[in-house]
């Protein structure tokens, strides 16, 4: 069954408001890395974390691994219509597999 | 973007046809991707070679035949399709080195069968 579990499935905020998407795992993690998808476009690596409770941020992006190694999150401060898409994180589980999570779609309203 | 590159990026076929799909990484990278992507299931892994021999294949039916001739190129053989298999095929590459799995994915090839 799936191992990388991200929610919520779907976010609408209106411009302006802040957004999080989590990921969960059921076994510890190598390493996670997040990847965003425009609509019609493909996926894009933003950023990888390696170690327990890492937090890097990149402009209004902050994300975060959790310090077990099972989960993490991705935090947008103030969205922008810039901003929409899916949001893909994936898990390194081992032996070089990476399993994607089945993404949060977020919408922002101008 | 022009490290990773599939080809076509459309393709209509019917059931009883035979067609191939074309990827090229152009990054030096060590490994290559196919992923299945569909409304159904946002990312699906179906093949993965490192250094050029096939590491992943998850329980992929064999109307799809990868084909990984050098570190460069990945083809996807299709053959029989069904309309279940209409998505968009992604084709991604990325240098395994010691903890480093970044992917870049190419634009996809948006597959209908009819």
């Amino acid at each position: 069954g799936q191992q990388v579990m991200q929610i919520p499935q779907y976010q609408h905020v209106q411009e302006g408001e802040d957004f999080t998407t989590y990921c969960n795992s059921s076994t510890t993690l190598s390493n996670i890395q997040w990847y965003k998808q425009r609509p019609g476009g493909h996926p894009v690596f933003l950023i990888q974390l390696v170690k327990s409770g890492e937090v890097k941020k990149q402009k209004r992006l902050t994300f975060q691994f959790g310090e077990a190694k099972k989960n993490s999150s991705l935090h947008i401060t103030a969205t922008q219509t810039t901003d929409v898409g899916t949001y893909f994180c994936a898990g390194l589980l081992g032996a070089g597999k990476s399993t994607f999570g089945d993404g949060t779609t977020l919408t922002v309203k101008p | 973007e022009t490290g990773v590159t599939q080809t076509p990026r459309h393709l209509v076929m019917g059931m009883t046809n035979k067609k191939s799909l074309k990827c090229e990484q152009h990054l030096g990278h060590n490994a290559m991707y196919w992923y299945k992507q569909s409304a159904k299931k946002p990312l699906e892994l179906m093949f993965v070679y490192s250094l050029e021999e096939r590491v992943e294949n998850n329980s992929v039916p064999s109307r799809f035949s990868p084909e990984c001739p050098n570190s460069s190129h990945l083809f996807l053989h299709l053959h029989t399709l069904q309309p279940e298999d209409s998505a968009l095929y992604l084709c991604a590459s990325s240098q395994v080195l010691a903890g480093n799995y970044e992917q870049y994915f190419g634009p996809g090839t948006r597959l209908t069968v009819t």
